[in-house]
């Protein structure tokens, strides 16, 4: 089975632009998680989506958006980018269960010039 | 607002021995998750823990959950290279939402 893609794996954008990140969850998981993961720090929370909704929200401005799709797919809108938002940004998916065990993807990594 | 916090945050020891790493929480939690990061790569999940005295083994690795203490403890027995990566502990907590807060990590290396 395949699991957690994202893309693209690497991006490159100037301060002021908008960039959208995609990710896929493992098939049958339907909340999708969105970190951000600046280089020597643990992630840091930014959404939390489960079937189609947004249950949980980090303390990031509101450049910072996301949806779910029917399919649980799941997309992360930054708008009017900043150097600071150079980072990692992880997706993870899961099933919500007893254990919430989330699977994270490979990552997207944001460079902001 | 719930706090993680690991320690040691960066761990050097010699291949053959062990140590271990701690990690506390500043409220009541749900579980507790153990992740490996090799650099450059993304997060695998080691372990999930539900309750108090829950203990999992796999491996080299050892974690356990005090939920009374609110402490984790990830334990490395007889230490290879290959273990050298970066461990987070990670707290669920469920509020009206489900929120994972990470510990901020601990960098280990382990020399042959």
């Amino acid at each position: 089975d395949a699991g957690v893609t994202q893309s693209p794996t690497h991006l490159i954008k100037t301060r002021g632009q908008h960039v959208t990140l995609r990710c896929s969850p493992i098939s049958g998981h339907k909340s999708v998680s969105w970190y951000q993961q600046v280089l020597g720090q643990g992630p840091q929370f930014i959404f939390q989506y489960y079937e189609k909704e947004e249950r949980g929200r980090g303390n990031f401005p509101d450049r910072f958006s996301a949806r779910q799709f029917p399919n649980y797919s799941s997309e992360l809108n930054v708008n009017a980018l900043l150097l600071g938002d150079s980072a990692l940004y992880l997706c993870a998916s899961s099933t919500r269960g007893r254990y919430n065990e989330q699977f994270f993807g490979p990552g997207t990594r944001l460079t902001v010039l | 607002e719930l706090k993680v916090e690991q320690n040691p945050l960066f761990l050097s020891m010699q291949e053959g021995k062990n140590y271990t790493i701690y990690c506390n929480y500043s409220t009541t939690s749900d579980r507790l998750y153990w992740y490996r990061q090799d650099p450059g790569k993304s997060l695998e999940s080691l372990f999930v823990l539900l309750s108090n005295g829950a203990v999992k083994q796999e491996g080299r690795l050892m974690a356990s959950l005090d939920t009374k203490a609110r402490l984790s403890t990830l334990h490395i027995t007889a230490a290879v290279h290959d273990l050298s990566a970066t461990y987070f502990c990670a707290v669920d907590m469920k509020t009206s939402y489900d929120k994972v807060i990470f510990g901020p990590g601990t960098s280990l290396s382990v020399i042959p």
